[in-house]
């Protein structure tokens, strides 16, 4: 069974920037969920994808904003960077419907560190 | 909204002895789930247990066990027979069975000492 993969590991950007972030679900699940952790606190929802919608959002500004494909994988995309978005990004995968209510559960990839200058 | 209280950022035990993680947690919600994740320096969350808010009975998974008063909004982690694996952030967090989405509390880092 393949775990929730992310990439890349680790990124700098500029202020101003654009950034695109990419996980690969489990296998099996069908709904993506992205978090941003700032150092030193806990992980915040930004939104989940549900075959290949939106499926609810966080407080987080529009140049926020994502995709999910056939196969549910999924991209964050962050526009016009800035420093406040340094964090490490957080993909977790889960199986949507009923049965990913019932258990709740949610597996998480290792993230995406980024780093805004 | 929902939010997650984890008023201990550091905690300390001893190898071989037990330690307990406290989360208290505020919802209007009647059914919902509480998970204690574990994030170590490899930054991946793993889940250590999750409860039920409908289960009077609380849950275990070997050495791990919590406390779960539902009237006082208290849901504290009990790790016996500490191992130096155990080293790492320990987060509390808060589902409700329609949002889907976790609520976490800022996190206590852990150490066990050899």
């Amino acid at each position: 069974e393949t775990g929730v993969t992310q990439s890349p590991t680790h990124l700098i950007k500029t202020r101003g920037q654009q950034v695109t972030l990419r996980c690969s679900s489990q296998s099996g699940h069908n709904t993506v969920s992205w978090y941003q952790q700032a150092l030193g606190q806990g992980p915040q929802f930004i939104f989940q994808y549900y075959r290949e919608e939106e499926n609810g959002r966080g407080n987080f500004p529009p140049r926020f904003s994502g995709l999910q494909f056939p196969n549910y994988s999924s991209e964050l995309n962050v526009n016009a960077l800035e420093l406040d978005d340094s964090a490490l990004y957080l993909c977790a995968s889960s199986l949507g419907g009923l049965a990913g209510l019932n258990t709740g559960e949610l597996f998480f990839g290792e993230g995406s560190r980024l780093t805004v200058l | 909204a929902q939010t997650v209280t984890q008023s201990q950022p550091e905690m300390s035990v001893q190898e071989a002895e037990t330690v307990t993680l406290s989360c208290t947690y505020d919802t209007s919600e009647n059914n919902y789930y509480l998970f204690w994740y574990k994030q170590p320096p490899s930054r991946q969350m793993i889940l250590v247990i999750r409860q039920e808010a409908y289960k009077q009975q609380n849950a275990t998974e070997n050495r791990f066990s919590v406390n779960f008063q539902k009237a006082a909004k208290s849901f504290s982690l009990k790790i016996s027979d500490s191992q130096l694996g155990d080293t790492a952030m320990y987060f509390c967090a808060f589902m409700d069975t329609g949002r889907r989405a976790l609520t976490f509390g800022s996190g206590t880092r852990l150490q066990v000492q050899p």
